[in-house]
């Protein structure tokens, strides 16, 4: 049973513009949600996260925002770059354990 | 330099035969982590293991197997019974909860493909 689920498998952005990615969870325990960016044939690499203490966090171009009475995260990327083309997780760690659980993905186009 | 390092970046297999996948970390975290992902999906968890001699099944532990001996290291094993091997494995390590920062850190994956 998925526990964080990516609907939208891709988006396509013009350069410049904003990118929102979004993910949805299921599982009120949950208390920390991550973002990561995976090239092809490459692990992920870690972008930003959120305490479920917080609604927003910002680091740079990127922000998280988090809506935890829906039970939903999203990723904002503004302005979107070429060099952001790549694909994003979503993940989330229960307030108790050391797993985390990811989703499946959402792979970002940004066009020139 | 700190990082996860995994070995080899590419292993082919024949079918039946067992095959171990490296994964070290210097980060000096206590948590470690394989992951399996197929095309199209997300990364599903095998194992994890929060301490030295101890780990834990994830969702598709069936057919492998891992091993914690020293906190460095945790080598996973694809034995003969997984049905269907092939795929992108990652290694990942982690602070434990509580640390300040507790995001995972990934390693550059294995490509197992069973001939």
């Amino acid at each position: 049973d998925q526990q964080v689920k990516q609907n939208s498998p891709s988006l396509s952005v013009q350069e410049g513009r904003i990118s929102i990615l979004n993910c949805d969870y299921t599982n009120s325990m949950f208390d920390y949600f991550l973002w990561y960016k995976k090239y092809p044939a490459e692990g992920p690499t870690f972008l930003i996260s959120i305490s479920s203490i917080k609604d927003k966090n910002e680091d740079g171009r990127f922000t998280v925002f988090l809506n935890k009475s829906a039970k939903h995260l999203s990723l904002h990327i503004v302005p979107s770059q070429p060099g952001d083309s790549a694909v994003y997780f979503c993940a989330a760690r229960k307030n108790t354990g050391n797993q985390f659980y990811f989703g499946t993905g959402t792979s970002l186009t940004v066009i020139p | 330099d700190g990082g996860i390092t995994q070995s080899p970046k590419y292993l082919f297999r024949k079918e039946g035969q067992n095959v171990t996948l490296s994964c070290e970390q210097n980060l000096n975290h206590d948590a470690m982590y394989w992951y399996r992902q197929d095309p199209g999906q997300g990364l599903r968890l095998i194992y994890y293991s929060q301490i030295v001699n101890d780990f834990q099944k994830g969702d598709i532990a069936e057919g492998y197997s891992v091993s914690r001996e020293k906190k460095e290291s945790f080598p996973l094993t694809v034995t003969s019974a997984q049905k269907n091997p092939t795929a992108f494995y990652l290694c990942a390590s982690s602070t434990l909860q509580g640390a300040i920062r507790n995001e995972q850190f990934f390693g550059p994956g294995t490509r197992l493909t069973v001939l």
